[in-house]
Parts: structure tokens; C-alpha cells; sequence
């Protein structure tokens, strides 16, 4: 098993392009997330998604857009990058909602010029 | 207040020493916590489980007081290996989503 996997490891955008960032998971779990951590600063969780066909805002929406494309796929997308969103993404799952433990994949690190 | 608060540290603490970290919580119906472990620019990774009843896996020590509403982990004979950053998490009932305190920063030294 690849547990979570994200794509791509490592992105450098111009200010205003748009990019997504790939999550997948292939431990059948139905809860998936989104988060971004700054450097030296805790995780902030963006979106997740309890179940397959749901995505619910987390604590730092703004600018970002997810689809749950299937129960093992989870996009986060950023139409119109800023410097501000420069960070490092992490995606995670578990098996159901905040119960349960939270796999997280390596993360794409992300510089917004 | 935030949900979940740490102490950010740093802890600086020779080799073999005991440390212990606590995580406040502010939702007295929060049901499940965990301790994770994140090392530098990598993701984090469960650590371990903290049961009512407290639980111990090797040098590591969790513990929960839900009347003062914090949990511990107690790390004994620390090793160079253990610096790392560590996240408490708390979850309140029925919650699709986990609330990650801030991390608390561990270096030992030889």
C-alpha cells in the first residue's frame, strides 16, 4: 500500500496563476483533508471531506477550491495564486471523521513568487 | 481561547533525561486524542493513542485528565532520535474534522 500520495512535491507559481494539487489515498477511508502549515507554525486545516461526496470549509478556506473526485481522490485547487499562499500542503485520511487517526501524505511545498 | 493550546517550547534536554509535555483543551465533551510526532519538513505521523485509563508504549507515557481537561505524553531516557516536534489532538464528539494544537518543539543533546 502507498497509504496517501500527493502530487506534485514541489511547485513555484507566478502570482495569479492557477495550479491543483493532487491527493490520493488507497486505505479505503471515507474522510479526507486539507491542510497548509507555514513555517515554524502549527497545521491550518483548509477543507476536508467527511465522506465521500461531502467537502466542508476548515478554520482557512479563502482562495482555495476542493473536489472529491471518488472516495480515494481529494484536489485542492488555487485559481489565483498569492504570495500568501506559499506554504507546505499537506493532504491526510482516516477512516472516519476525527475519531479515528490521520494518515497524512509527504506534502507539496508551494512558492508563490 | 484556542481549542487546543501547547506549549511551544523549545525543550532543550541532555540525552537520557524525562520530559513531559501537556496539551489543554477547551471542549469538555472532546472524545479522542492523539499524540503525533513531526520531524523537520516531513509529515506528521501518529505517535500514539491517549485512553482514558492512560497507556505506555516503550519510553513513551500518554496520559488524559479529563476534570482539568489536558492530556500528557512523558517521554523517559530521551534520545538523540526523539527530537522532533509533537502535535496534540484533540476531536469533539462526532466531529468529521480533528483540532491540532500547535506543536511543542523537542531538541535532546548529547
Amino acid at each position: 500500500n502507498a497509504g496517501v500520495t500527493q502530487t506534485p512535491k514541489f511547485q513555484v507559481l507566478k502570482t495569479g496563476q492557477s495550479m491543483t494539487l493532487q491527493c490520493a489515498q488507497d486505505m479505503n477511508h471515507n474522510s479526507m483533508y486539507w491542510y497548509r502549515q507555514d513555517p515554524g507554525m502549527g497545521l491550518r486545516l483548509i477543507y476536508y471531506s467527511a465522506s465521500e461526496g461531502t467537502t466542508d470549509k476548515g478554520e482557512v478556506p479563502n482562495g482555495y477550491n476542493v473536489s472529491r473526485l471518488n472516495k480515494r481522490e481529494f484536489s485542492l485547487r488555487l485559481e489565483s495564486a498569492a504570495p500568501s499562499q506559499t506554504s507546505v500542503y499537506f493532504c491526510a485520511s482516516s477512516e472516519l471523521g476525527g475519531t479515528y487517526e490521520q494518515y497524512f501524505g509527504p506534502g507539496t511545498r508551494l512558492t508563490v513568487t | 481561547r484556542k481549542e487546543v493550546e501547547q506549549d511551544p517550547g523549545p525543550f532543550n534536554v541532555p540525552e537520557g533525561a524525562t520530559v513531559a509535555f501537556n496539551c489543554t483543551y477547551s471542549n469538555s465533551a472532546s472524545q479522542s486524542f492523539f499524540w503525533y510526532r513531526q520531524d523537520c519538513r516531513k509529515e506528521p505521523k501518529l505517535l500514539m493513542s491517549v485512553y482514558s485509563s492512560g497507556n505506555e508504549d516503550g519510553r513513551f507515557t500518554a496520559q488524559l485528565n479529563r476534570a482539568s481537561q489536558y492530556i500528557s505524553l512523558l517521554i523517559r531516557d530521551s534520545k538523540l532520535s526523539d527530537s522532533a516536534t509533537y502535535l496534540c489532538v484533540v476531536n469533539p464528539p462526532n466531529a468529521g474534522k480533528s483540532t491540532f494544537g500547535d506543536g511543542t518543539t523537542l531538541t535532546v543533546k548529547p
